[in-house]
């Protein structure tokens, strides 16, 4: 079942720009994380924030987590082409059958021209 | 270098064939998660085991099999009851299952699996 559901499905940017993606999720989450991409191989890691958490930071990323509004934000700044994936939210859900385990969004594929 | 190893990369299946997708991991970890992912979708949860000897069916296991004999290996059977096998198969662990929902999870690069 899918729990996070993102926006947009595509993003075109130029180089230099920053990139925002949206999530929003529908039951009780422990964390959110968000996950590249690259074309053809695994997903990668980027940024986990918890759900007592509003903001956080890596590098060039702010992700943001509302829970009232059960929404989060990915924010990439000063893109580069090399940023050029498909970006996940996934929700490790806080109860019932699916405690512990992650939910996928279907993602946001960012399109970076140099 | 720590990670997790998918083999092979690319994989073709005959009419009625089970096959077995390679998953191998040097992270230490006790959960690992096998995901199957279709052309522009996110990933669903096939099955997971939270420690060696131990697995649970996730979201859509019908038509696949796993063993959890040794901590580093997860191996995936596609087997001839699953029809629509054709996807892009990514392996996962995490430190443990339970403290997952605090942890990310590390990814394989994938098996790519195609009908002949």
């Amino acid at each position: 079942s899918q729990q996070g559901e993102e926006d947009p499905q595509a993003l075109s940017i130029q180089e230099g720009e920053n990139a925002t993606m949206n999530c929003s999720y529908k039951t009780s989450i422990n964390n959110l994380q968000w996950y590249r991409q690259n074309s053809g191989r695994g997903l990668v890691h980027l940024i986990l924030i918890r759900s007592n958490e509003r903001e956080k930071h890596s590098g060039r990323l702010r992700v943001t987590l509302d829970t009232s509004k059960k929404s989060s934000s990915l924010l990439i700044t000063a893109s580069r082409a090399a940023d050029t994936a498909s970006y996940f939210c996934a929700t490790a859900n806080a109860g019932g059958t699916s405690y512990g385990k992650l939910t996928f969004g279907q993602g946001t594929i960012l399109t970076v021209h140099p | 270098d720590g990670g997790i190893t998918q083999s092979p990369k690319y994989l073709f299946r005959k009419e009625g064939q089970n096959v077995t997708l390679s998953c191998e991991q040097n992270l230490n970890h006790d959960a690992m998660y096998w995901y199957r992912q279709d052309p522009g979708q996110g990933l669903r949860l096939i099955y997971y085991s939270q420690i060696v000897n131990d697995f649970q069916k996730g979201d859509i296991a019908e038509g696949y099999s796993v063993s959890r004999e040794k901590k580093e290996s997860f191996p995936l059977t596609v087997t001839s009851a699953q029809k629509n096998p054709t996807a892009f198969y990514l392996c996962a662990s995490s430190i443990g299952f339970w403290v997952s929902s605090n942890q990310p999870q590390h990814f394989g690069d994938g098996t790519r699996l195609s009908i002949l």
